[in-house]
């Protein structure tokens, strides 16, 4: 089956601790979008990507990091720059073809702070 | 700019009942339109999306939303409320001029009274 994954499904951060957060996606989409949820604040935008190799930074990039070395993968790094990580992260795609392209989405991951 | 405004965070109605979940758009030129539902701990599910080729749009699960350019508004309707359908739900927009970035409502959380 085509779709995103997205890994672990609840992780743990310490103080000072950098973590990393999987997204994989065998859609062949172009586009690849890293999302912060809130309660009450819908979603806001972190990274996103359009090509191998580049990527731009969203609303709130202060204290996260990506790489995409790779069509199929995203990862989000969220490091002890970001004070307040505890949230739920999304990480979506889509083709990028110029016209109405839905995004899609993974499941999603809780980050919790201990 | 493009920018999406849902009205009511919060939504109940009795099971059998209309659902009726707000959405407007502002946007300079014409744009793609899409619902989102999420359930508890999970990614976000298209339930439709707008086009341009037709104003009514039929979506996943008895949903329906109709594009009114007049007032702006892409509205979110089902004749008839099922359990179910208690969830919270986003309005999006993306278009030509939005640099392929989808552009979120903060969420309307649905509940469905028995």
């Amino acid at each position: 089956d085509g779709g995103i994954t997205q890994s672990p499904k609840y992780l743990f951060r310490k103080e000072g601790q950098n973590v990393t957060l999987s997204c994989e996606q065998n859609l062949n989409h172009d586009a690849m979008y890293w999302y912060r949820q809130d309660p009450g604040q819908g979603l806001r935008l972190i990274y996103y990507s359009q090509i191998v190799n580049d990527f731009q930074k969203g609303d709130i990039a202060e204290g996260y990091s990506v790489s995409r070395e790779k069509k199929e993968s995203f990862p989000l790094t969220v490091t002890s720059a970001q004070k307040n990580p505890t949230a739920f992260y999304l990480c979506a795609s889509r083709r990028l073809a110029g016209g109405p392209e839905t995004q899609y989405f993974g499941p999603g991951t809780r980050l919790l702070v201990l | 700019a493009q920018s999406v405004t849902q009205l009511g965070s919060h939504v109940s109605v009795s099971e059998g009942a209309l659902v009726l979940l707000r959405c407007n758009y502002s946007s300079s030129v014409p744009p793609y339109l899409f619902w989102y539902v999420q359930y508890p701990n999970q990614g976000l599910q298209l339930l439709l999306k707008y086009t341009s080729a037709a104003t009514l749009v039929k979506g996943i699960n008895g949903f329906e939303a109709e594009f009114k350019k007049s007032e702006t508004s892409f509205h979110l309707t089902k004749p008839s409320a099922h359990m179910s359908d208690a969830a919270e739900y986003f309005c999006a927009v993306s278009g030509l001029n939005t640099g392929n970035q989808f552009y979120f409502g903060t969420g309307t959380s649905l509940t469905v009274i028995p």
